[in-house]
């Protein structure tokens, strides 16, 4: 029961941006958009995470549309090493501390793949 | 980012013995600590989330039997795999969230490498 619909693959040329859709049309007003990625066989890395307006970090911006229905994850200029899964998750936001409210469930994300 | 390791990176043990996989927070004290399990060519599946110095609270369909979870520290949760079996063969991964200050809530999950079980 993922919240978030992801395409399957991509591909992108090293050096160009990679720009990475998500949809997540239930989205609630007390949701966050999160992206991880995950390199094969390794841990999920966190990228960057936001509520409704425009984020950016080292590593990557995202994107909100203004009825945050949908999100895209930019890798500004993307490396071979880049090459991952790439997960979007919606997930409440919770400040209270110590429970498991606010899990991150995980759907097939993107494969991305940046060829030379 | 914050740092999360798992000891061992890998294990191969024989059907019906026992295997326990540590988490730590390196340089953070997490409060909520989670446990997934992936299988080849699928994604993350969550296993439990457990709380420091209180009980795991189970997935549906995860038998908390024979996947023994304890959280006694803020920086240390182990995962014992009891009377492992070859369908327990997974790569599994735990992921660690810490609470900052008031009024500044640190929430992030950050996600150890993984530790890859093989049973035979």
């Amino acid at each position: 029961d993922a919240k978030t619909t992801q395409p399957p693959s991509m591909d992108c040329a090293e050096g160009r941006a990679a720009n990475l859709p998500c949809n997540h049309s239930t989205i609630s007003g007390n949701e966050y958009v999160y992206w991880y990625r995950q390199i094969h066989s390794q841990g999920p890395q966190y990228i960057i995470h936001g509520l409704k307006n425009n984020e950016t970090n080292e590593m990557a911006s995202l994107i909100i549309t203004e009825d945050r229905k949908s999100s895209t994850l930019i890798l500004p200029h993307a490396t071979l090493r880049d090459t991952a899964v790439y997960y979007c998750i919606v997930r409440p936001w919770n400040n209270a501390g110590g429970t498991s409210y606010g899990k991150l469930t995980f759907g097939q994300g993107t494969i991305l793949t940046v060829h030379p | 980012g914050a740092v999360v390791s798992q000891h061992p990176s890998w294990v191969i043990c024989k059907s019906g013995t026992s295997v326990k996989i540590e988490c730590r927070s390196l340089d953070f004290q997490a409060t909520t600590m989670f446990w997934y399990r992936q299988f080849p060519k699928q994604s993350l599946m969550l296993m439990a989330t457990s709380n420091e110095g209180s009980k795991a609270t189970y997935e549906q369909g995860v038998e908390k039997d024979k996947f023994l979870i304890n959280h006694a520290s803020l920086t240390l949760s182990t995962l014992t795999v009891t009377s492992a079996h070859p369908e327990d063969s997974s790569f599994y991964i735990c992921s660690a969230r810490a609470w900052g200050t008031s009024g500044s809530p640190y929430n992030e999950q950050f996600f150890g490498p993984g530790t890859r079980l093989t049973v035979l």
